[in-house]
């Protein structure tokens, strides 16, 4: 079946530093990706969208320069937090679609800021 | 806009006993509709899908039927066992967008 990594699976950082989120279709090529963010207890809430090779496109509410993304390849998207702060840790999900088929999550990236 | 409201948790059973858990949808158009399952420390599972009106998605034992008249996508499952524990997720999509319920966690005691 079609299987979407992400790394790193957590991670601590103080407050003010950048963190980087990998996802990886591992078996399948992704034209589209995702990522959402879940907050305990909460449901998934999608903050952007990235098509290969094109700028994200980003929910209402999202601040597009303080989550990056970038999807350079059909296999590989980043999201990447910058001047993190305690407010932002969160659990952070990312999925992939392939042409015309539903979309496949990875396990997520837990991130706490300190 | 879109929405989806699923039944509160969380919800505590014994083994072999009967799951139900109410899921209705706000939607313009006609979405596909959804469950996915989160286990612990685990990404989410596509469980099932149904795709136009009368539909019914199985998996695993758990059902659930496309419901237009009603907009409901209730999840059923006859006999829940201990590994059924987990988080699920009720989601719509008419575009390639999903949209989640809140999720109700399942928790089966042996």
């Amino acid at each position: 079946g079609a299987v979407v990594s992400q790394h790193p699976s957590w991670v601590i950082c103080k407050s003010g530093t950048s963190v980087k989120i990998e996802c990886r279709s591992l078996d399948f090529q992704a034209t589209t990706m995702f990522w959402y963010r879940q907050f305990p207890k909460q449901s998934l809430m999608l903050m952007a969208t990235s098509n290969e090779g094109s700028k994200a496109t980003y929910e209402q509410g999202v601040e597009k320069d303080k989550f990056l993304i970038n999807h350079a390849s059909l296999t590989l998207s980043t999201l990447t937090v910058t001047s993190a702060h305690p407010e932002d840790s969160s659990f952070y999900i990312c999925s992939a679609r392939p042409p015309q088929e539903t979309q496949y999550f990875g396990p997520g990236t837990r991130l706490l800021v300190l | 806009g879109n929405s989806v409201t699923q039944m509160e948790g969380p919800v505590t059973l014994s083994e072999e006993a009967f799951l139900t858990i109410n899921c209705t949808y706000t939607a313009t158009g006609y979405p596909s509709l959804f469950w996915y399952v989160q286990y612990p420390g685990e990404g989410l599972q596509l469980l099932l899908k149904a795709t136009k009106a009368d539909d019914k998605g199985s998996n695993k034992g758990f059902e659930a039927t496309y419901r237009k008249e009603t907009t409901s996508f209730h999840l059923e499952k006859g006999s829940v066992q201990v590994s059924d524990s987990a988080v699920y997720f009720c989601a719509l999509s008419n575009d390639y967008k999903l949209s989640f319920g809140a999720g109700t966690t399942v928790t089966v005691r042996a």
